[in-house]
């Protein structure tokens, strides 16, 4: 199957302090990435899509300025929490979906805990 | 708006037991379908999806489901759990065009005895 990396796997920063996520598709290539996280316990809310060469799509309650994303290239997608809080602590996993073959692959998540 | 329900938080069975994991879902047009695992601390795993031809699709580790759209289920099954399979499932819907983001079940956990 297709591989998604994720970088970092884990990271504890200060409070209002930025934070960003690497999301990368090794194999294929990727014009949209998604975004979503998970709360411990719970399931997986889509929080954005990532389109390469274009502005993203952010779900009802995101907040577009906060979680800053950006998709330069057709493997790279990037996440960036802005000014993080204690209530931005999430595991976020972001997903690909190689042409053709209608399948969604999972990077292995990044675990952010923000103090 | 598209939903996928999971009746079920958790599942016990016996290693050497067939298990089932349900999910019904709710989906205007022809859905696409997925079950994926996650093991602690990780991302999600694919194990098998239904778009189109055989109601009964086959995966990665033994695993199989059924499309049944008369009940709109899609149930997660295998003959025989190993103690390895206990791990987290979602199911999770897409729709056929159009923005292919996945809808989520809220997961059931696995959890196979020795």
């Amino acid at each position: 199957g297709a591989v998604v990396s994720q970088h970092p796997s884990w990271v504890i920063c200060k409070s209002g302090t930025s934070v960003k996520i690497e999301c990368r598709s090794l194999d294929f290539q990727a014009t949209t990435m998604f975004w979503y996280r998970q709360f411990p316990k719970q399931s997986l809310m889509l929080m954005a899509t990532s389109n390469e060469g274009s502005k993203a799509t952010y779900e009802q309650g995101v907040e577009k300025d906060k979680f800053l994303i950006n998709h330069a290239s057709l493997t790279l997608s990037t996440l960036t929490v802005t000014s993080a809080h204690p209530e931005d602590s999430s595991f976020y996993i972001c997903s690909a979906d190689p042409r053709s073959t209608d399948t969604q692959y999972f990077g292995p998540g990044t675990r952010l805990t923000v103090l | 708006a598209q939903s996928v329900a999971q009746p079920e938080d958790q599942v016990n069975v016996a290693e050497g037991n067939p298990l089932t994991v349900k999910c019904t879902y709710s989906v205007s047009g022809n859905p696409y379908l997925f079950w994926y695992v996650q093991y602690p601390n990780r991302g999600l795993q694919f194990l098998l999806k239904y778009i189109t031809g055989d109601n009964l699709v086959k995966g990665s580790y033994g695993f199989e489901a059924e499309f049944n759209k008369s009940q709109t289920s899609f149930h997660l099954k295998k003959p025989s759990a190993l103690v390895s399979d206990s791990a987290l499932y979602f199911c999770a819907v897409s729709p056929p065009r159009g923005r292919r983001a996945l809808t989520f079940g809220s997961g059931t956990r696995l959890q196979v005895q020795p």
